[in-house]
């Protein structure tokens, strides 16, 4: 299976401020995801990032807010833009190493916005 | 849009019980379902993968089970221990979405 490594693991941030999260895997795999968990609720999937390509965005996120990079098939990053409080949540990196496979979750990013 | 149920949403029981698990999901054309432990503040440790072709998965003490026409999928513990006490969730890939659905799991919790 996957090992992926996420970081940072947790931070509080200022409102208004941007956050990069970083998902490293140690082997090349198909397709990266990220989730968002909100306080008290399930995952929510934000968006597929595609390797080369922009990101595949899920109804009610959009690439300003969320922009996700994929340079290559071992790392992406998840950029949180312009922080409100309503974005603190724990942010997760997935990965299938082949398209409709096992998927693997990162520990998360816990983020607090004050 | 594809949504995924799961009973309870709590569930309390003494050591050594064995225990079962319900997840439902309106959409059966799925590739797979799996089912994934969350402790605390971590992220998710995934359990089992059940593929669309198969009945049932099992590891250990941990037997699921998929009925895909019926859009069901059971997750049994036996002979619990305190260590499973944990949020499960269960996801489906497919159905008419990208990535994995997830329910809102099921907090367990096992009494020593």
């Amino acid at each position: 299976s996957a090992v992926i490594s996420q970081k940072p693991s947790r931070d509080i941030c200022q409102r208004g401020t941007s956050l990069t999260i970083q998902c490293q895997v140690d082997s090349q795999v198909t397709m990266m995801f990220w989730y968002r968990q909100q306080p008290g609720q399930s995952l929510t999937l934000i968006a597929t990032a595609n390797q080369g390509s922009e990101a595949t965005y899920e109804s009610g996120f959009v690439i300003d807010k969320f922009p996700i990079s994929r340079p290559n098939l071992t790392f992406s990053t998840l950029t949180v833009s312009n922080m409100s409080p309503e974005d603190s949540s724990i942010y997760l990196c997935s990965v299938e190493e082949t398209a409709n496979t096992e998927a693997f979750f990162g520990q998360g990013t816990r983020l607090t916005v004050v | 849009k594809q949504e995924v149920t799961q009973i309870p949403a709590a569930l309390s029981v003494p050591e050594g019980e064995n225990l079962v698990l319900n997840c439902s999901f309106t959409d059966s054309a799925i590739y797979n379902l799996q089912w994934f432990r969350q402790d605390p503040g971590k992220g998710l440790t995934s359990l089992l993968l059940i593929q669309s072709s198969q009945r049932e998965q099992t590891s250990g003490r941990l037997n699921a089970s998929l009925d895909k026409s019926s859009g069901r999928s059971t997750l049994y513990i036996a002979a619990s221990q305190p260590g499973d006490s944990a949020t499960y969730l269960c996801a489906v890939l497919g159905g008419g979405a990208d990535g994995l659905t997830f329910g809102k799991g099921t907090h367990l919790i096992i009494q020593p």
